[in-house]
């Protein structure tokens, strides 16, 4: 039973370019959860999504970042035109049901660093 | 927004002394959980808490739920070197709206042997 699947573990970008995230939820799991860690710092929460529909992105910056759970396929978040202020652990996580429901345990992918040069 | 706040930001300890790690929520919650992060790892689950007052215990460790929902501490008795890591606690605002979590900025533990 695969946990959290996230691509790529490390992730090199030039300033300008985009980034690609991936994350496959557990198996059953229809809620995704992005979130942003800056060294030494928490987990920033940026989106949470079900299956093609964004539920909460009241963390996710207005510009340049985006995010997408298709039917089919994983989680991706997108990056635009990345800035050095970008770079940082990008985790996902998923769970069974909402934060509000029984099932609400969220289980995080080894996450995604990326670094802006 | 909602705020949460962890204290200290990093704790040494000598090993087999006790550790805690308290948490403080600007507003009332719904519930609170508990992660774990090994350096260089992805935040683990360790418990949810629910209810008002509510104590839960996982061998060493021990957690707690305040009165009013706004706070909640971890407290681990005879700290062991498999304890190193950042403990987080992630809050749920009450009352609906957004359904992130709100987690804290965490609490370093730094054992010496």
């Amino acid at each position: 039973n695969a946990g959290v699947m996230q691509n790529p573990r490390h992730l090199v970008r030039r300033r300008g370019q985009e980034a690609r995230l991936r994350c496959s939820p557990m198996k059953g799991h229809s809620h995704v959860y992005w979130y942003r860690q800056l060294p030494e710092e928490g987990l920033k929460f940026m989106v949470y999504l079900q299956k093609e529909n964004i539920i909460d992105e009241s963390g996710m910056p207005k510009e340049r970042f985006s995010a997408e759970f298709p039917k089919e396929g994983p989680s991706i978040l997108r990056i635009q035109q990345v800035v050095r202020g970008d770079s940082a652990a990008y985790f996902c996580a998923s769970s069974q049901s909402s934060t509000s429901g029984e099932y609400n345990e969220q289980f995080f992918g080894p996450g995604t660093r990326l670094t802006v040069l | 927004g909602q705020q949460v706040m962890q204290i200290p930001q990093y704790q040494h300890v000598q090993e087999g002394e006790d550790f805690t790690t308290y948490c403080n929520s600007s507003t009332t919650l719904s519930n609170i959980q508990w992660y774990k992060q090994r350096p260089g790892g992805h935040p683990v689950f360790l418990i949810q808490l629910v209810k008002s007052g509510e104590v839960k215990k996982q061998k060493r460790l021990t957690f707690q739920f305040g009165e009013a929902k706004k706070n909640s501490s971890l407290h681990i008795t005879a700290t062991q070197t498999t304890d190193v890591g950042t403990y987080f606690c992630a809050g749920l605002a009450s009352g609906g709206g957004a359904d992130g979590l709100t987690f804290g900025k965490g609490t370093h533990l730094i054992i010496q042997p």
